[in-house]
């Protein structure tokens, strides 16, 4: 089955821009979607379609996706956007189906 | 506004069976959208264990499909989460979402709140 690594933990100061990574075989050639997990909580779609937010999304949250990488990217970090993060892709090439990533812990500095 | 709110039982004994019930509310499950179910383990990621059509049409986890049903109940809105045979290794927060998107590429964009389940005699 399709396999996604992301890094355990990201650290970031508050201000400056977070990226979690996403690897996987020309993950390029699928879409990737991105989910924000804070504490106690239930998974929050953040970006979809590699690239595009939900409403109620701020414009800081911001996805890319090319070769063997998709990048979730977060300006201007806040306290707030502390939490783990999924990728997620859909496997078509398997029975598997859907597919997440391990999740990235997002730690504000 | 889509709501799901997961219901059934906090505590399951190891080999019965695990119940869940979603509910959807200020949407119809009658729709071109898949249900579906994710859990999570302790401090662990998130696994996908199934999704669910209008028709009834289902498609599972290989890892856990031989012990896993899903099916649907239209005139009440809701679609359910039965897991048989279950171990130590079925205690999580079981989520129910919906899942959105264009074929091939799909993702769930509402979830309820989950609700943890504990195997234990």
């Amino acid at each position: 089955s399709y396999v996604l690594t992301q890094p355990p933990s990201v650290s970031v100061a508050p201000g400056q821009t977070a990226r979690i990574s996403c690897g996987g075989n020309s993950i390029g050639s699928k879409s990737v979607h991105w989910y924000q997990q804070r504490p106690g909580q239930a998974p929050v779609l953040v970006v979809y379609d590699d690239s595009d937010r939900p409403s109620g999304i701020p414009e800081r949250f911001s996805g890319s996706n090319s070769g063997n990488t998709a990048t979730l990217t977060i300006s201007w970090v806040e306290a707030a956007d502390e939490a783990d993060y999924y990728c997620q892709v859909w496997d078509s090439s398997s029975d598997h189906y859907v597919v997440f990533g391990g999740g990235t812990k997002l730690t504000v500095l | 506004q889509v709501q799901l709110q997961e219901s059934g039982p906090g505590l399951v004994k190891p080999s019965e069976t695990l119940s869940l019930t979603c509910s959807v509310s200020r949407y119809s499950i009658n729709t071109h959208h898949y249900w579906g179910w994710i859990r999570q383990s302790p401090g662990k990621g998130l696994e996908w264990i199934g999704s669910i059509y209008q028709s009834g049409y289902t498609n599972y986890n290989p890892s856990l499909k031989s012990r896993v049903t899903i099916s649907i109940d239209t005139s009440n809105n809701h679609f359910s989460l039965r897991v048989n045979s279950v171990t130590a290794a079925d205690t999580a927060v079981y989520y129910c979402a919906r899942r959105s998107g264009y074929d091939p590429d799909y993702y769930f964009d509402y979830w309820g709140q989950g609700t943890l389940v504990t195997v234990s005699s």
